[in-house]
């Protein structure tokens, strides 16, 4: 079975210009992560998705970046406008949660490698 | 806030042992622990349900103290495919926020 799938795998982009990440979760699983890795602030979930619905973006840094899961088996991390501080790893992930209000192992993508000119 | 791994970076010889700890200002429920190898995705470890429960994965094993809102995960006899930077997660409803990560480097 295929494992998280992430889209594209690097972007480079200049400053001001529109960015879009995508991801395709494991088939079956039902809550859908995303999450934000630097050096100074580490590994930061971004916002997190439970039956193609938002539950959580208070991690979302500013109104710039906006995420959708229009279904199962897609969702995109999107930053209009881009800035530089934007540079970083960004991750999806997706799990199997069997009891709501659990939390259950969560398999990752490889991650879209973002550097902002 | 998330939770505070110590030590920063560790570096060990093939064969011996480490142990990471993860601290948190706020409960945990349940703590979860991650590797991840340079350049690549965080990867699942294992899960800790309940207080003072100890589970393990190959010759990495981890406890939890919920009282003290603490984990320690332990490396026994490091092997070169140990080398990583290791996470521990808090559980807090659906989410997991993760901590600040160890990196452990394991030499020939």
């Amino acid at each position: 079975d295929a494992g998280v799938i992430q889209s594209p795998r690097h972007e480079v982009t200049e400053m001001g210009q529109e960015v879009t990440l995508r991801c395709k979760p494991i088939s079956g699983h039902n809550s859908l992560f995303w999450y934000r890795q630097t050096m100074m602030r580490g590994l930061e979930l971004l916002i997190y998705f439970n039956n193609n619905v938002p539950i959580d973006d208070s991690g979302m840094p500013e109104d710039r970046f906006s995420a959708k899961m229009p279904n199962a088996s897609f969702s995109t991390l999107k930053i209009q406008p881009s800035e530089p501080r934007d540079s970083a790893v960004y991750f999806c992930a997706s799990s199997l949660v069997a009891l709501a209000g659990s939390t259950d192992t969560q398999y990752f993508g490889p991650g879209t490698r973002l550097t902002v000119l | 806030q998330q939770p505070v791994q110590s030590p920063q970076a560790v570096i060990l010889r093939e064969g011996e042992d480490a142990v990471i700890n993860c601290s948190s200002s706020k409960a945990l429920y349940s703590v979860h622990w991650y590797r991840q190898k340079h350049g690549e995705a965080p990867v699942f470890l294992m899960i800790l349900l309940k207080g003072g429960e100890q589970k393990g994965h190959e010759k990495i094993s981890a406890s939890f103290n919920e009282k003290k809102q603490q984990s320690s995960l332990y490396l026994t006899a490091s092997q070169l495919s140990y080398s990583g930077t290791y996470f521990c997660g808090r559980s807090s409803g659906d989410k997991l926020t993760f901590g600040t990560g160890t990196r452990l480097a394991v030499r020939p």
